[in-house]
Order: C-alpha cells, then structure tokens, then sequence
C-alpha cells in the first residue's frame, strides 16, 4: 500500500547546529505538508508544498518538495530549544480520496542547550 | 479559530469494554480523521470520513468501528478494548480540496487498557 517514509526517527543536536528531516514517498504527492508536535502536544500544521522543486521558507526553517514529488526535505539552520519536538510530513491518499492524509512515522528532535 | 475537540484527554478501560471516543469540529470541515499515536510508529489512520455517514478504512482499522451521523461528529469505537488498544488516539480534521488543506487536530485521548 501507499507508504510515507521519514528518516531519522530520532535526531540529537547541540543548540546552535543544524538539523535535517527527509521524507519519502512510495507514489507521487500532488503535494505534501509539514506538521509540529511538541512534547505533551498535538500536531501542528506548518506548510504545504505543491510544486515540483518548490522551495519555501519561514526564518530558520527551509522546506523543499523534490523534483519528482517523491520526497521532500525539513532543514532547520541553527537549532534552538524552541525546535524541540516530533516533525511530521503527510501526503495525500492516491487519487487524493476523501482527503485523506498519510503521515510518515516522524523524527523527533531533541537539543542540548 | 478552528477547534476540533476530543471528549477524554484521559481514559481507563477494562479490557473487554466498549469504549467511544468522541470528536467534535466546529468549522463545518467535510473530512474527518481517527489516528493513533505510538512511539516509533507516528501517526497511522485507523478510519476517516468524507462526508455523513461515509467512511473509509484507513491502514489500521482491525478492532475499531466510526460512526458519523452529524457532520461535525466523529466517533470511534472500540467494540471490545484489549490491552494492545492501548495509546494515545487523535481526531482531526480538515476542508476536502484536490490542492490540499492543513488538518486540524484535537488534544488527544490517552486511552490506557487494563
């Protein structure tokens, strides 16, 4: 079936390092989206990419959907304590049916101050 | 603001209980969802609904039933809760478009089996 794939599950940094999430898809995503949870919390939405090769940011924060909409990246630049928690990516079912959103397992950051 | 809110932030069930899960929206969105969280596992579908009365299984819906008579309620149901029902159960929800709309979530049930 229709799998979304994130990689790491668990990342550890220094504050002040950078930290990277990858997501893959097993089919092409009309468009894929970006979720928060921090600890005790629920997820959060933070983006939609749409476009092949789609570039956005929001300050330290740089989101990119690949060329072929199979993968997208998160890349934090500088890490703070405030990017604590578990990122999620989520695409839509095949035929985007329903609305239905399948999410990868997610990677969980944690940073040392 | 959007809310989507979830009966129970805390439950404790027997094992071999019926147990309902309960989700309320209140920005008129079509679709609504049923997810379970585990650590190590994210967030997998257990049943989503597209419209009243409508529902679709998701990856995982061995165990649960919906149920969706109002468009603003989605219930799930576990017909006789076992110990491996065991996690925490978010509800969301969102508009339907082909581009794609943000999800909504609600604060999460952590239903705990004994």
């Amino acid at each position: 079936g229709q799998q979304v794939m994130q990689i790491p599950q668990y990342q550890h940094v220094q504050e002040g390092e950078d930290f990277t999430t990858y997501c893959n898809s097993s089919t092409t995503l009309s468009n894929i989206q970006w979720y928060k949870q921090r600890p005790g919390g629920h997820p959060v939405f933070l983006i939609q990419l749409v476009k092949s090769g789609e570039v956005k940011k929001q300050k330290r924060l740089t989101f990119q959907f690949g060329e072929a909409k199979k993968n997208s990246s998160l890349h934090i630049t500088a890490t703070q304590t405030t990017d604590v928690g578990t990122y999620f990516c989520a695409g839509p079912g095949i035929y985007n049916q329903g609305g239905k959103l399948i999410f990868g397992q997610g990677t969980e950051l944690s940073v040392k101050p | 603001d959007v809310k989507v809110t979830q009966s129970s932030r805390y439950l404790v069930k027997r094992t071999g209980e019926k147990v309902f899960l309960e989700c309320v929206q209140d920005m008129d969105h079509e679709n609504m969802f049923w997810y379970r969280q585990d650590p190590g596992l994210g967030l997998r579908l257990i049943y989503f609904s597209y419209d009243v009365k409508m529902k679709e299984k998701g990856d995982i819906p061995e165990g649960y039933s919906v149920s969706r008579e109002k468009k603003e309620r989605f219930s799930l149901i576990l017909e006789s809760a076992s110990t491996n029902q065991t996690s925490m159960y978010l509800c969301a929800s969102r508009l339907s478009g082909w581009v794609g709309t943000e999800a909504f979530f609600g604060q999460g049930t952590r239903l705990t089996v004994v």
